[in-house]
């Protein structure tokens, strides 16, 4: 079974744009969470989504954004870029029934923000 | 607020040893924990989940306790080698925003470990 990719892999951005970052789970995984970590705060947890519904929302400022399709691809955009947006953000999927499935998490997309 | 700790940024220990990493958690009462392995540049992978009603689980050289009075959890590796030198990373379920059960997992910031040869 192919794994969690994320794309792209790598990204620089300047202040003030925008971006979008793309999640496949794994086959038959209807949950998507994603989570920015920063070598200061860690794993943070952004928000999830469940059958093309969020579930659960971290707490993020509106600029961070996301949606799943209905083939449980998932994709994270985040508006109006800040220096701090600067991290690696990891996607992971999960059966996602009652919460305590574990996650299969992506190598995650490296978004630099100059 | 729920809170995660994870006690030691850093392990170092001599291969061969074990590898004793320490979860504490304060404010709640999870109904179970998972610890993940994360490696430089690549996601964590899931290693264990235990239960509140599960003392301890093992796999392989891998042990981890959770005793719910301490509000702990002890995550071993037995017989280390290098190739155990990773962030080791506790994650209990939070609370969700509605309802009162447990969702999305909080993980602690993990603990550094090196195994030397």
């Amino acid at each position: 079974k192919a794994g969690v990719t994320q794309t792209p892999r790598y990204l620089i951005k300047t202040r003030g744009q925008q971006v979008t970052l793309s999640c496949s789970p794994i086959s038959g995984h209807r949950s998507v969470s994603w989570y920015q970590q920063t070598p200061g705060q860690g794993l943070q947890f952004l928000f999830e989504y469940f059958s093309e519904t969020q579930r659960n929302k971290g707490n993020f400022p509106g600029r961070f954004s996301g949606r799943q399709f209905s083939n449980s691809r998932s994709e994270m955009n985040v508006s109006t870029l800040e220096l701090g947006d600067s991290a690696l953000y990891l996607c992971a999927s999960s059966l996602g029934g009652n919460g305590n499935s574990p996650l299969h998490f992506g190598n995650g997309t490296r978004l630099t923000v100059t | 607020s729920q809170k995660i700790e994870q006690n030691s940024e850093a392990l170092n220990i001599q291969e061969g040893k074990t590898a004793t990493l320490t979860c504490n958690y304060t404010n709640y009462s999870p109904a179970y924990l998972q610890w993940y392995r994360q490696d430089p540049g690549r996601g964590p992978v899931f290693l264990l989940l235990i239960r509140e009603n599960e003392k301890e689980k093992r796999k392989e050289r891998l042990k981890v306790t959770f005793d719910t009075t301490l509000k702990q959890s002890l995550f071993h590796i037995t017989a280390s080698q290098p190739a155990d030198s990773a962030t080791y990373l506790c994650a209990p379920p939070s609370y969700m925003n509605y309802g009162g059960s447990q969702g999305n997992l909080i993980f602690g910031k993990g603990t550094k470990l090196s195994v030397k040869p």
